[in-house]
């Protein structure tokens, strides 16, 4: 079955400098890559997603980027803001009902 | 904006005893999900439910899990007998399309803690 592995489990990063999460996932079939957000005391929150047919996609200070062929996907947060400091998830589909989660990343952004 | 509910936050239980955790979708979505996450750990996928009965399930919902949905907005997870090992936060979904390639809205979850 698909596994996915993320890094690092934890980061720390000053206020407005870029924080970089690095997911692989085993699954060739994958086809769809969510990350999320979780706060405190919160359910997981979409942030971004990807897929397989696009190699990068961007929302403002969030980017993504994917190489298939190295089962490589990312998260990019830029000019980090303390209210970025959360457990953040990726994650990966293929198509099924089925997601498989990363082991989270907890992101301390310090002011 | 429309989000998923559940009932209860928390929900503590002694050891070999029938739980039920609630939830409530968001009204226009047909399909609903189960996930839990141990302490610390990360978030596991459960079960998938669509048209009253499991679309897919995962080798973690075994025979002591069901799921139903018993009227037209309420989406249950029972747990026959509970193990200590059942302790986690279970986080209920629900997406307006079909497939884990759409987006799923997740609620705030419940907390069990099996003693």
């Amino acid at each position: 079955g698909e596994n996915v592995e993320q890094h690092p489990s934890t980061l720390s990063v000053q206020e407005g400098d870029s924080a970089v999460i690095k997911c692989t996932y085993s699954d060739s079939a994958s086809n769809y890559f969510p990350w999320y957000k979780q706060e405190l005391g919160k359910g997981p929150q979409l942030i971004i997603d990807i897929r397989s047919n696009v190699g990068e996609k961007k929302d403002q200070r969030i980017a993504v980027t994917l190489n298939k062929t190295a089962k490589h996907f990312s998260l990019h947060i830029t000019e980090t803001q303390p209210e970025d400091s959360a457990v953040y998830f990726c994650a990966a589909s293929d198509g099924g009902f089925k997601t498989i989660f990363g082991a989270g990343t907890r992101l301390f952004v310090k002011a | 904006e429309p989000e998923v509910t559940q009932t209860p936050s928390h929900q503590v239980t002694q050891m070999g005893q029938e739980v039920i955790l609630r939830c409530v979708p968001i009204s226009n979505h047909l399909y609903f999900y189960w996930y839990r996450q141990i302490l610390g750990q990360k978030v596991e996928f459960l079960v998938s439910f669509y048209n009253n009965e499991i679309s897919e399930k995962s080798e973690i919902f075994d025979d002591q899990f069901s799921v139903e949905r018993p009227d037209g907005s309420n989406f249950t997870l029972k747990i026959r007998s509970t193990k200590l090992e059942d302790s986690a936060m279970y986080f209920c979904a629900s997406s307006e399309v079909a497939g884990g390639d759409n987006e799923q809205f997740f609620g705030p979850g419940t907390r069990l803690t099996v003693l």
